[in-house]
């Protein structure tokens, strides 16, 4: 049974930084693209950032790009979302996504953690 | 503004059949056969119920079906019960550059 399970999300300051990590387990990362999607509060949800496979090639969306970046360790089975220039409007629940064919197969999610973005 | 239109809301009552659309354009759904529909309770992460516009995973009912008429898609409920009462959103591929575009959401009642 697959899981994914993230970490590291919380209050922080307007222009602020923060490390978003998802632990999978269940299946091998490596054989999966990987995406983090997210949710504001009472919203619908928003595509923000894919990986490849191998990491060599990334995509963000307009709102995020510049200020977040994708990465992925597939020996530790683990993504990541570092954001920076942290703004009010990025406060939502942020999911780790496994797509299991290219193009919006998401398969499997995290349960999601929750960035508050708040002076 | 979301990239895919959908209706805020529907209902039905139980036994009956509903269908929510999602309407994008001819860089998405009316390019790519690659929407998939996501069901999503409170508090809960989504769940694939649909891809590739007409494809169910394991174990997701078949009384959910998928299908696309230009560029629109749409999701049909059939015997409806009273736990489909949910969200549902669509999700199309659009391209290397914006990659996947969201519906804005469905909320479904079940009355």
């Amino acid at each position: 049974q697959e899981h994914l399970l993230e970490s590291g999300g919380g209050l922080v300051k307007p222009g602020g930084s923060l490390r978003l990590s998802c632990g999978v387990s269940g299946f091998s990362m490596r054989g999966y693209f990987m995406d983090w999607i997210r949710q504001a509060p009472g919203k619908g949800l928003e595509w923000i950032s894919y990986i490849s496979k191998t990491g060599s090639t990334i995509y963000y969306a307009d709102s995020v790009k510049g200020r977040f970046t994708i990465s992925r360790d597939n020996a530790k089975n683990s993504l990541y979302l570092q954001m920076d220039s942290l703004r009010v409007d990025d406060t939502a629940v942020y999911y780790c996504v496994r797509e299991n064919e290219f193009g919006g197969n998401m398969d499997s999610w995290g349960q999601g953690t929750l960035v508050t973005v708040s002076s | 503004q979301s990239a895919l239109t959908q209706p805020a809301s529907v209902s039905g009552s139980p036994g009956q059949s509903i269908t929510i659309s999602c309407a994008g354009t001819t860089s998405d759904v009316g390019r790519y056969d690659l929407v998939s529909w996501f069901q999503q309770y409170p508090g809960k992460a989504p769940k694939l119920i649909i891809f590739e516009v007409i494809k169910r995973p394991s174990g997701v009912s078949d009384r959910f079906s998928g299908s696309k008429s230009g560029n629109t898609a749409s999701l049909t409920i059939s015997g409806l019960q009273t736990e489909d009462e949910a969200d549902y959103y669509c999700c199309s591929y659009a391209g290397t550059s914006r990659y996947v575009l969201f519906g804005g959401g469905t909320k479904l009642t079940v009355l």
